[in-house]
C-alpha cells in the first residue's frame, strides 16, 4: 500500500506565472481533496474531485483549478500566481462517500515573489 | 455554514503536566478528526470520532465527543517534550467529505 505523495515538495515562482502542484492518490482511493494552509493557519478546501469530476469547491477563485486522472492522481492548477497564494499546499485522498478518513501527502511549499 | 473553532490558540505547559483542548463546532457534523503537524510538515492523523460518547486513547493523547455539545476534547496526559506541535481538529459530512478545520492550538512543553 502506498501513501500520498506531493511534487514538487518546494517551488519559488514569480507573481503572475503559473503553476502545477501533483498528487498521486493513495492506492484504492477514488477522491482526491486539495487544501491551501496559510501560514499560521488551518488548512482551508480549496476543492474535491471524484472519479475525475469536480464535486466541491471552497472559496476560491476560478484561477484555482484542477483535473483527476484515471488513476485518480490530481493535477492543481493556479493560473496568475499572487502573493497570497504562498502557502503550503496539501492534497488528501479517501474513499470518498464510502468513508474511512483522509490521508494526506506531505504537501508542496509554495512560494510566490 | 459550519464552522469550527478550537481554544486555546497557544498552549504552553510543563512536562508531567495534564490539559485539556477544546473543540467546538457550529452545526451538526458526522465525523471529527484530530490532526497533529509539526513545523513545515504534513497533517498527522490522530483520532476519528464517529459517534457520541465515542473516546478514543492513543499513548498521552486521549480524545472524546459529545455531539450533543457539538464538543471535541482532546486531553493530554503527563505532557511531555515530543507532544510539541500544532493540533487541528476538523469536521465533515459524509456527503460532502469536505473537512473544515479549526484554528489550531499551539502546545509547547517545556521541562
Amino acid at each position: 500500500e502506498t501513501g500520498v505523495t506531493q511534487s514538487p515538495t518546494h517551488l519559488i515562482k514569480t507573481r503572475g506565472q503559473q503553476v502545477t502542484l501533483r498528487c498521486s492518490s493513495q492506492s484504492g482511493h477514488n477522491t482526491v481533496s486539495w487544501y491551501q494552509q496559510a501560514l499560521g493557519q488551518g488548512p482551508q478546501f480549496i476543492f474535491q474531485y471524484y472519479r475525475e469530476e469536480e464535486n466541491g469547491r471552497g472559496n476560491f477563485p476560478p484561477r484555482f483549478s484542477g483535473l483527476q486522472f484515471p488513476n485518480y492522481s490530481s493535477e492543481l492548477n493556479v493560473n496568475a500566481l499572487e502573493l497570497d497564494d504562498s502557502a503550503l499546499y496539501l492534497c488528501a485522498s479517501s474513499l470518498g462517500q464510502a468513508g474511512g478518513g483522509y490521508t494526506f501527502g506531505s504537501g508542496t511549499r509554495l512560494t510566490v515573489v | 455554514e459550519l464552522k469550527v473553532e478550537q481554544n486555546p490558540l497557544f498552549l504552553s505547559m510543563q512536562e508531567g503536566k495534564n490539559y485539556t483542548i477544546y473543540c467546538n463546532y457550529s452545526t451538526t457534523s458526522d465525523r471529527l478528526y484530530w490532526y497533529r503537524q509539526d513545523p513545515g510538515k504534513s497533517l498527522e492523523s490522530l483520532f476519528v470520532l464517529l459517534s457520541n460518547g465515542a473516546v478514543k486513547q492513543e499513548g498521552r493523547l486521549m480524545a472524546s465527543l459529545d455531539t450533543k455539545a457539538r464538543l471535541s476534547t482532546l486531553h493530554i496526559t503527563a505532557a511531555v517534550h515530543d507532544l510539541s506541535a500544532t493540533y487541528f481538529c476538523a469536521v465533515d459530512r459524509v456527503n460532502t467529505d469536505k473537512l473544515i478545520f479549526g484554528t489550531g492550538t499551539r502546545l509547547q512543553v517545556f521541562p
